[in-house]
């Protein structure tokens, strides 16, 4: 059964630092999400994608954020300087079309910020 | 943001008995919803949907019922499993929006004992 996969399962950075969350969606999938879970909270949205732009971003997902599809398999979420209130699970999904269509979630990155 | 709400965060019940799960929501433009299972260390996995046209939907032994007049969904799994030991996630999305974004609520540990 075809399945998202993320990489790495873990990265651990120093404040400032930069990091890359790679992911790889389920391949007829159009529509490519993040979000993310901070320890003891909610998943919450970060941003989804469709068609190599932005369609939505929450609050949270400020300008040190930024996403990109550089090839036809990835999808990655940058972090250009990194804050400790980043550290949480990181998860990739995609859903084949947007309404009313279910998100097939990867297994996270957890990203923990020093 | 509250927006959806899961306000027991446990529940234990015994092997062969039914587990019953509880989500509520305040926008009343919510119109798709889904429930997630979460292992620890794992990404969400899909469970099961319901589209606010109808009040319930069933697939094995895990039934979703959608109150939209008290803007209330329940999950039911009958019989429990200890396999379905895990942290369950309703989450919703917006009537007519295409950009597939989702609303969590915070959780319900179930523990499902022998």
């Amino acid at each position: 059964e075809p399945e998202v996969t993320q990489t790495p399962s873990h990265q651990v950075t120093q404040m400032g630092q930069e990091v890359i969350l790679r992911c790889v969606p389920i391949s007829n999938h159009l529509y490519f999400y993040w979000y993310r879970q901070i320890l003891g909270q909610k998943v919450e949205f970060l941003v989804s994608f469709y068609n190599n732009e932005i369609s939505e971003k929450s609050e949270i997902f400020d300008d040190q954020f930024s996403v990109e599809r550089p090839d036809g398999s990835n999808f990655t979420l940058k972090i250009r300087s990194t804050k400790l209130e980043d550290s949480a699970m990181y998860f990739c999904a995609s859903s084949v079309g947007s309404y009313q269509e279910t998100q097939y979630f990867g297994p996270g990155t957890r990203l923990l910020v020093l | 943001d509250q927006q959806v709400k899961q306000n027991s965060p446990s529940l234990s019940v015994q092997e062969g008995r039914i587990s019953i799960l509880n989500c509520d929501y305040t926008n009343s433009m919510f119109d798709y919803f889904l429930w997630y299972k979460k292992y620890p260390a794992e990404g969400p996995t899909f469970l099961i949907s319901i589209s606010s046209i109808k009040d319930k939907n069933e697939d094995g032994r895990f039934t979703v019922f959608l109150n939209k007049s008290a803007k209330h969904l329940s999950l039911h799994i009958v019989p429990s499993q200890p396999g379905d030991s895990a942290v369950y996630f309703c989450a919703a999305s917006v009537r007519g929006s295409t950009l597939g974004r989702l609303y969590f609520g915070r959780g319900t540990q179930l523990t499902v004992w022998p």
